[in-house]
């Protein structure tokens, strides 16, 4: 069973467009987080949500929203893709009260914009 | 600004050499320290973390050495073999915060 699963794998799309990005954990964790990795692999959390509420939104811009129906989602909504939203977004999970710090990290999503 | 510096970007190592990769850190309110390995393809998983109340941890092949008043850590992998070769990534973190604050990375390849 996958821990933590993201969907599309792949999304290409057109500038302008809006699009999303699904995420889900089964570990039964509080805490789920968005990263985004440029095209020089440089890994930088965008979000994070704690049972979900917002705790951590860094300088991004408007035009991603992050959404968490319940603990076990959080998802990633793009409005007005830019040609640098190129990337890959990773989605992760912990459970912080438990003291272990470990994030589980998705297996990305690639996203391109044309 | 970029509060955790890695180095090399990227290393060779033959096949059961020693591998060493570096990170330095600027936020002394940094206490909590991971490594994370990375396959093309593939998400960052854990492989090894520290907090500053040691100056050293060992699991398996791998150590973390920590220099708090240097503000350095560093992964050292001994007798690394192929299926080491990847992306390796240091962080950091002020403990309880969740809030990992990565270096630039450094892609590691074991020659055979």
């Amino acid at each position: 069973d996958t821990a933590v699963s993201q969907t599309p794998k792949y999304l290409v799309t057109q500038m302008g467009n809006d699009k999303s990005i699904k995420c889900e954990q089964n570990l039964g964790h509080d805490t789920m987080y968005w990263y985004k990795q440029d095209s020089k692999k440089f890994l930088k959390i965008m979000f994070s949500y704690n049972n979900k509420e917002l705790i951590i939104n860094e300088t991004v811009p408007n035009r991603f929203s992050p959404k968490s129906p319940d603990k076990a989602h959080l998802n990633l909504h793009i409005n007005s893709l830019e040609l640098g939203d190129s990337a890959v977004y990773f989605c992760a999970s912990s459970q912080v009260p438990s003291g272990n710090y470990e994030q589980y990290f998705g297996p990305g999503t690639r996203l391109t914009v044309t | 600004q970029q509060q955790v510096k890695q180095s090399p970007q990227s290393l060779i190592v033959q096949k059961g050499g020693i591998s060493i990769i570096n990170c330095a850190y600027e936020n002394t309110a940094f206490d909590y320290f991971p490594w994370y390995q990375q396959f093309p393809g593939k998400g960052p998983a854990l492989l090894i973390a520290i907090r500053p109340d040691v100056s050293e941890k060992k699991e398996g092949r791998f150590t973390i050495s920590f220099n708090k008043s240097a503000k350095q850590f560093s992964l050292h992998i001994m007798d690394s073999q192929p299926g080491d070769s990847a992306t390796y990534f240091c962080a950091a973190s002020p403990w309880g915060a969740q809030k990992l604050v990565f270096g630039q990375g450094t892609r590691l390849t074991i020659n055979p």
